[in-house]
């Protein structure tokens, strides 16, 4: 299984861009790039995917590297509602035919107002 | 309807008990999953369901035992649990067409404490 690694955490000031990176340099070429947020007492929340081009969305947006080896997740404006630890996940196909979604470490994003 | 619910939402047993968790989605997905969470760890997958049949076991005890009764349904059958399985259980679900990306949608989990 291809595997992330993610900073621990992160602090941003509110109103201010926050740029979350993750690390996937095993990642094969069908995986799929997935992020999550998990707000405290909630179970996650999809936030973005992509596969090779960069995606834009109402929440966010993904910028992914030429090579596939490292993504980064961009909120635009920071608000005290995005703190929250923040999950990149590799969508795996393995042999069972069968997606298997593979949660990084995940960054705990601290929004100081 | 782009929810899925878990319950119960808190559960306490016994190590002699059996209980169960339900999930529940009628999102049309045909893939469903459950995953384990310690506290500020990331979810760890256990199981997921294709159509209805297991097509993934991530080496879980016996002890845990999954169903998927129907397409909008997921139990977790637990019986002498042991202290260290106390965690958050969360369940998800997600369409199963390939090419996509295919988001999972969770619900909010069930908090199990194994006395």
């Amino acid at each position: 299984d291809a595997k992330t690694t993610q900073p621990n955490s992160m602090e941003s000031n509110e109103e201010e861009p926050v740029h979350l990176p993750c690390n996937h340099s095993t990642i094969s070429g069908t995986d799929y790039i997935h992020w999550y947020r998990q707000l405290p007492s909630q179970g996650p929340e999809y936030v973005i995917h992509g596969l090779t081009s960069n995606v834009n969305n109402r929440m966010a947006s993904l910028a992914i590297a030429e090579d596939r080896k490292s993504s980064t997740l961009i909120l635009h404006r920071a608000t005290l509602r995005d703190a929250a630890v923040y999950y990149c996940i590799l969508r795996d196909l393995p042999t069972s035919g069968t997606y298997k979604y593979i949660f990084g470490t995940g960054t705990r994003l601290k929004v100081l107002a | 309807d782009t929810e899925v619910t878990q319950t119960p939402k808190h559960l306490v047993m016994g190590m002699t008990n059996k209980k169960s968790l339900k999930c529940e989605q009628h999102m049309g997905h045909r893939a469903m999953y459950w995953y384990k969470q310690k506290a500020k760890k990331p979810p760890e997958l256990m199981f997921v369901y294709s159509y209805e049949k297991l097509s993934i076991n991530e080496s879980v005890p016996s002890r845990f035992s999954p169903e998927c009764p129907n397409s909008s349904l997921l139990n977790l059958h637990l019986h002498a649990l042991q202290p260290e399985d106390s965690a958050l259980y969360l369940c998800a679900s997600s369409h199963l067409t390939s090419g996509r990306g295919n988001e999972q949608f969770f619900g909010p989990g069930t908090r199990l404490t194994v006395l």
